[in-house]
């Protein structure tokens, strides 16, 4: 019954590695989101998608690469991992991307680069 | 720039208490405002919303206060219980660059210690 579901939910990996996080919501919303969370807890949007389109993508290195490959679905993949991509990584999604839509997030990816 | 903070870091109370969590916000232009829940291991939870044409909204033991004039959100919650213990954020709907879509910009989050 998960609205929002993400996996793993901690993954933990060697500088320069590549890895993916995978999201998908089954509450028939148009539109997802990625957000980061560093260990102050500061939370920032990344990327949104409405309808397997890219709407925003907020000065995100290019080694995050988003990708959907259906409206239910948004994956995150990270070439070259470094350090300081060690963070918590929220998926969420909305009904679409006007201003009063409630985002629902997923419980998180804790991401360790070591 | 866009920036949404809060005044206090963290704040304890007593189970039965009233809290308060204020944010200060910087774009006079923002007007939508929502404040979500962090439990420990999840993800934010919306708890209430505001539009920047109400200057209050109450909600099931929780009470949001905006003043546009100073650019200030406050959050109360009545008779705080143990459950209440949570990272709470502010957050605004900001558009994104060229217009179109909006985008969520959070504040700062502010740790919750409710004692027994």
């Amino acid at each position: 019954d998960t609205a929002v579901s993400q996996t793993p939910k901690y993954l933990v990996t060697q500088m320069g590695n590549d890895k993916s996080i995978k999201c998908e919501q089954n509450l028939g919303h148009d539109t997802m989101y990625w957000y980061k969370q560093d260990s102050k807890k500061f939370l920032k949007i990344m990327f949104s998608y409405n309808n397997k389109e890219l709407i925003i993508n907020e000065t995100v290195p290019n080694r995050f690469s988003p990708k959907s490959p259906d409206k239910a679905h948004l994956n995150l993949h990270i070439n070259s991992l470094e350090l300081g991509d060690s963070a918590v990584y929220f998926c969420a999604s909305s009904r679409g991307t006007s201003e009063y839509n409630e985002q629902f997030f997923g419980p998180g990816t804790r991401l360790t680069v070591l | 720039g866009e920036s949404v903070g809060l005044h206090l870091p963290t704040l304890s109370v007593q189970e039965g208490d009233n809290s308060i969590i204020n944010c200060a916000y910087s774009n006079s232009a923002s007007d939508y405002f929502i404040w979500y829940k962090q439990e420990s291991g999840k993800g934010p939870q919306f708890i209430i919303d505001i539009r920047s044409n109400m200057d209050k909204r109450q909600g099931q033991r929780v009470t949001v206060l905006l003043n546009k004039t100073v650019k200030h959100l406050s959050l109360q919650i009545a008779a705080t219980q143990p459950g209440d213990s949570a990272v709470y954020f502010c957050a605004e709907k900001s558009r994104y660059r060229w217009g179109g879509s909006e985008k969520l910009v959070f504040g700062k989050g502010m740790k919750l210690t409710v004692n027994p």
